[in-house]
């Protein structure tokens, strides 16, 4: 595709529910990262794959968080019984290889997520 | 760990005059420097970056940034600002040898009036 693209764009759920949130990155990226990012704050890193491997998961702020990507192309950020601090828009980002010398890092438009 | 300060959380200008906008970083280990622009309903896209060489980084848009290692500073600049400038500037570093990942200040929202 022509950009990073992230469904749902806005989802509502429910505190103790489970939500999906999925990145289509840019077709033959090899980096992709999971970013959160509050209301009125920067960008906070979740996490960060190589390929399908993940090899930064230093971010998730509980388990009950988990990413995927297990054919090295789309991801998804799964969000297990979503409390109201996880409110947030939850970012992807996306580059051809590692390392800011080789390519930009694209962005999605994020996904905002509102848990009630 | 690195951390991003920008000192300012608005800024608010005329159109057509100068602005800055200021980004101080601490970080134990050399880092690169990026400035990205996020437009109201959009992701996030680079301005510039500065990895090595010049300490004068020009972007896009007209903007550019001066990195200052003594002061641990990267600071943006534009001569002229207008309307369409108006939008949240993320200041972000990043580890030169190991973790891809950028650490992000708070953001700065610049209001240009006219």
């Amino acid at each position: 595709g022509a950009g990073v693209s992230q469904s749902p764009r806005y989802k509502v759920a429910k505190r103790g529910q489970d939500v999906a949130l999925r990145c289509d990155p840019i077709s033959g990226h090899v980096s992709l990262f999971w970013y959160q990012q509050a209301l009125g704050q920067g960008p906070e890193f979740l996490t960060y794959f190589q390929n399908e491997a993940q090899l930064d998961k230093s971010g998730l702020p509980s388990d009950r968080f988990f990413a995927e990507r297990p054919e090295g192309s789309v991801s998804t950020l799964k969000i297990q019984r979503t409390q109201q601090e996880d409110s947030a828009v939850y970012l992807c980002a996306s580059r051809q290889f590692p390392g800011p010398r080789h390519g930009e890092l694209f962005f999605g438009e994020g996904s905002r997520l509102t848990v009630l | 760990a690195q951390s991003v300060t920008q000192l300012d959380s608005q800024v608010p200008v005329f159109e057509e005059a100068p602005v800055e906008l200021r980004c101080n970083y601490s970080s134990s280990v050399s880092v690169y420097l990026f400035w990205y622009v996020q437009y109201p309903n959009q992701g996030l896209q680079l301005l510039l970056k500065y990895l090595s060489g010049s300490t004068l980084v020009k972007g896009i848009n007209g903007f550019e940034a001066e990195f200052n290692k003594s002061q641990t500073s990267f600071h943006l600049r534009k001569p002229s600002v207008h309307i369409s400038d108006t939008a949240e500037y993320f200041c972000a570093v990043r580890k030169i040898q190991g973790a891809q990942k950028l650490v992000f200040g708070q953001g700065t929202r610049l209001t240009i009036n006219p």
